[in-house]
Formats: C-alpha cells, sequence, structure tokens
C-alpha cells in the first residue's frame, strides 16, 4: 500500500520560503507524476504543480513565478519550494500521486504563515 | 484558468440519491475525458473517488456514479448512507498545458 508523508516546518515567517518534502513509502517512486495541492482553512482545493519521476514539471501559472517542484529519485521524496509567502498562503498543504486523477494522498500538513 | 463551477450544498434523506454538479469549459470539463471526483470529510484528506469522467477506482461501492454531458460533469451517489455526508471536490485539466483545476466543492448533507 502506497504512502505519501509530508513533513516541513509548520510557521513561516512573511516573505520567506516555505519547504515541504514528501516521502513516498510501500512503492517507487519511479513511473508516476507526483503532486502538491493545498487547502486554506475552510476553503477548497487548489492545485500547485505536479512533477513526473523524470523531472518534468507543470505549474499553476497563478503561482508559477513563486513555486519550485523537484524530486529525488534516491530518497523516493519529491518536495516544494514556494517563496515570498504571505497570509494568504497559510493551508494544508497535501502531497499526492498522479497528476489528475490524484489516487494516494498524504494526511496533509498546516502550514502557518505569521511573524 | 478558472475554478470549476458546484453547487456550495447538496442534501438529500437516507435511501435517496443525489447529484453534484461541476460546470466548467470547453477547455477542462468539455474537452477531456479526464474529470475526476474526490470526497472529503472534516480533517481527512480528499478521497480519489471517480476517475476519467466515470470509472470507480476499487473499493468504492457502486452507488457512486460519474457522467458528463458538454461542459457539465455530474456526480450522483445512490441509496445515500449517513457515511457519505462530507465535502465533495471535482477536477479536471485545464488547457492545452495540462494544468490542472478543482471544483470549489460542494458539502454534501444527509437529512
Amino acid at each position: 500500500q502506497v504512502q505519501l508523508q509530508e513533513s516541513g516546518p509548520g510557521l513561516v515567517k512573511p516573505s520567506e520560503t516555505l519547504s515541504l518534502t514528501c516521502t513516498v513509502s510501500g512503492g517507487s517512486i519511479s513511473s508516476y507524476y507526483w503532486s502538491w495541492i493545498r487547502q486554506p482553512p475552510g476553503k477548497g482545493l487548489e492545485w500547485i504543480a505536479y512533477i513526473s519521476y523524470s523531472g518534468s514539471a507543470n505549474y499553476n501559472p497563478s503561482l508559477k513565478s513563486r513555486v519550485t517542484i523537484s524530486v529525488d529519485t534516491s530518497k523516493n521524496q519529491f518536495s516544494l519550494k514556494l517563496n515570498s509567502v504571505t497570509a494568504a498562503d497559510t493551508a494544508v498543504y497535501y502531497c499526492a500521486r498522479g497528476d489528475n486523477p490524484f489516487d494516494y494522498w498524504g494526511q496533509g500538513t498546516l502550514v502557518t504563515v505569521s511573524s | 484558468q478558472s475554478a470549476l463551477t458546484q453547487p456550495p450544498s447538496a442534501s438529500g434523506s437516507p435511501g435517496q440519491s443525489v447529484t453534484i454538479s461541476c460546470t466548467g469549459t470547453s477547455s477542462d470539463v468539455g474537452g477531456y475525458n479526464y474529470v475526476s471526483w474526490y470526497q472529503q470529510h472534516p480533517g481527512k484528506a480528499p478521497k480519489f473517488m471517480i476517475y476519467e469522467v466515470s470509472k470507480r477506482p476499487s473499493g468504492v461501492p457502486d452507488r457512486f456514479s460519474g457522467s458528463r454531458s458538454g461542459n457539465t460533469a455530474s456526480l450522483t451517489v445512490s441509496g445515500l448512507q449517513a457515511e457519505d455526508e462530507a465535502d465533495y471536490y471535482c477536477s479536471s485539466y485545464a488547457g492545452s498545458n495540462n494544468h490542472v483545476v478543482f471544483g470549489g466543492g460542494t458539502k454534501l448533507t444527509v437529512l
């Protein structure tokens, strides 16, 4: 059974960079696409980006200028960096397998942007 | 790209059927066979329920079905059960660059 687990700081200061890692277990990161999706408190889902195991990435146009997604097949991990964060970036961040559909999801991690 | 349009709420009594719509454009819902649906209970991660408009992953009850007409996709839940009370989201590829867009979500209440 494939499992995904997000990790990273739960609190980030405004203007700084949010960094999260997703560790995949129970299966190889190869041969699939991997995504980041977020959900502000009380709001809906927003796709951020996806990346193939070979490193080909696709970004939400509204976030593209601030986002970098990367993959490390040797560690079975992929990562998200979002720079110049503001309070509007406060959300639960999910990692997921796939590029639509998303068939396996992590439990999510709340990242709060506050000084 | 704009979010897909879903009704904020839907409801039905146990045993009844309810349909949730997801309206987009010919550049997303109407243009791709890659519409998916997710169920999310409070405080939990979304669960994958439907893919490619109408296909059910293994383990999803056949009470859940998907369809599409033009630029509007629909999720129908038949034989409503208390455990079906949750938020439901649709998603689709959007545009020629295969970006992904979600609907705003629908809160399903079982009366």
